[in-house]
């Protein structure tokens, strides 16, 4: 089956520092989403990206589609941007498989 | 607002004991997925429904049952939860493949499962 895998693991950042994670997978795929999991656990839709650049404020995602990879851009980070963020992939037939995720730590 | 839902956010059940969590879902979505995720690990696909179509992951437990009475609302059956069944619950909804547009997944704040 298709393998998604995630880049960094974990990742500590100063408050106002910008970072990249990278989502890598293995086969074509239908859709492409990034999102935030919060300290209580809430799934929280940031892009649906299955190609293309897009921008929602200090976010940003693109997906290479022919080349199997996908970003996420966070600039200017602020301590509410920590927690872990996940991509997940959509392939036939409904199935839906979930990076393991990049944890990130901002700190003041 | 559009929105999914979660019913109870927390449950506590004891070994063995029968327990039903509920999601419901006001985005009128033809698929309901639920997805089981323990500490530090990705969401895990445990079935999902497409209108009243039932699919099973292959490697989801026996103990799992699902249930879909109509539209807006499934529920998740654990017959007898074990100890190794304490985990998040998460429901989330889509359109659909083939409806038209994004097939974009929402999720419901999930339901915490603790197993005495």
């Amino acid at each position: 089956g298709i393998q998604v895998e995630q880049s960094p693991p974990d990742l500590i950042l100063q408050e106002g520092a910008n970072s990249t994670l990278r989502c890598n997978f293995s086969d074509s795929v239908n859709n492409l989403q990034w999102f935030h999991q919060n300290p209580w656990g809430q799934l929280i839709n940031l892009f649906y990206i299955p190609s293309g650049t897009k921008q929602n404020g200090r976010l940003s995602a693109t997906t290479v589609a022919t080349e199997r990879y996908s970003l996420l851009y966070i600039s200017s980070s602020q301590t509410t941007d920590s927690g872990v963020y996940f991509c997940a992939v959509e392939t036939s037939y409904d199935k839906v498989i979930f990076g393991p995720g990049t944890s990130l730590s901002v700190i003041p | 607002d559009a929105m999914v839902i979660q019913n109870p956010r927390y449950q506590v059940t004891q070994f063995g004991k029968p327990v039903t969590l509920s999601c419901s879902q006001t985005l009128n979505h033809n698929v309901m997925y639920w997805y089981q995720q323990k500490s530090s690990q990705a969401p895990k696909l445990l079935f999902h429904y497409y209108d009243k179509d039932f699919n099973n992951e292959a490697d989801t437990p026996d103990n799992f049952q699902s249930r879909r009475p109509n539209t807006s609302f499934c529920f998740l059956d654990i017959r007898s939860p074990g100890l190794g069944d304490a985990a998040m619950y998460l429901c989330a909804t889509s359109r659909g493949p083939g409806v038209g547009g994004r097939n974009e997944q929402f999720f419901g704040p999930g339901t915490r499962l603790t197993v005495l």
